[in-house]
């Protein structure tokens, strides 16, 4: 299977910390993104890393990128209740259109 | 997700009945796909449209399941003989500009066989 791997599957932490999971995958890629899923907004895009840039922010969010080690982290700091959610990773991979999404991480932020 | 509407946002229907989920997007985007999401999974890949190029249908699960796209807007996707393991979440997303590879969601179509 093509399919990205997130780590962990579920994560629970306290509001105020951070939060860090993990992407692997399997082929060559043109560019890595994260989405969020919650039932409030559906899913929705957070942040696109390009093949070659190794760190992105956007606020509270960091992504990195390893290529060599075809692996991804999004970091969310100071974390909120509001950002419970499940997080995918997705990506482009010998393809120009097709993104293969990963089994996403389940994050619960307690108040 | 703004600017993709999807209809009906619930659907419970008997196994072995036809049915037909809609996507509406907003005008101007570059090309829509549909996915497939069960419980507590990722989204599979159902097929693509872009423009007037053949759609990509690859990852359309069997030959019960079918899509078109009138123009460059609404989308239907029509799951014919519905089965118990067709039960999922159909999401429809879209690409605005040819330069952009984020995709922006509906918010779905909860489909339950029984």
């Amino acid at each position: 299977s093509q399919q990205g791997e997130e780590d962990p599957q579920a994560l629970s932490i306290q509001e105020g910390e951070n939060a860090t999971m993990n992407c692997s995958y399997k082929t060559s890629i043109n560019n890595l993104q994260w989405y969020r899923q919650n039932s409030g907004r559906g899913l929705v895009h957070l942040i696109l890393i390009r093949s070659n840039e190794r760190e992105k922010h956007s606020g509270r969010l960091r992504v990195t990128l390893d290529t060599s080690k075809k692996s991804s982290s999004l970091l969310i700091t100071a974390s909120r209740a509001a950002d419970t959610a499940s997080y995918f990773c997705a990506y482009l991979g010998g393809s120009n259109y097709k993104l293969t999404f990963g089994k996403g991480t389940l994050l619960t932020v307690n108040p | 997700g703004a600017g993709v509407s999807q209809s009906p946002s619930n659907k419970v229907t008997e196994k072995g009945k036809d049915v037909e989920l809609r996507c509406d997007p907003i005008s101007g985007h570059t090309a829509l796909y549909w996915y497939r999401q069960r419980l507590g999974q990722g989204l599979e890949f159902l097929i693509y449209f872009q423009g007037n190029s053949a759609p990509d249908k690859s990852g359309l699960p069997s030959d019960r399941f079918s899509a078109e796209r009138t123009g460059e807007s609404v989308s239907t996707l029509t799951i014919q003989r519905t089965q118990q393991e067709d039960s999922a979440v159909y999401l429809c997303a879209i690409v605005e500009g040819r330069a952009s590879y984020e995709q922006y969601f509906g918010p779905g179509t909860r489909l339950t066989v029984t």
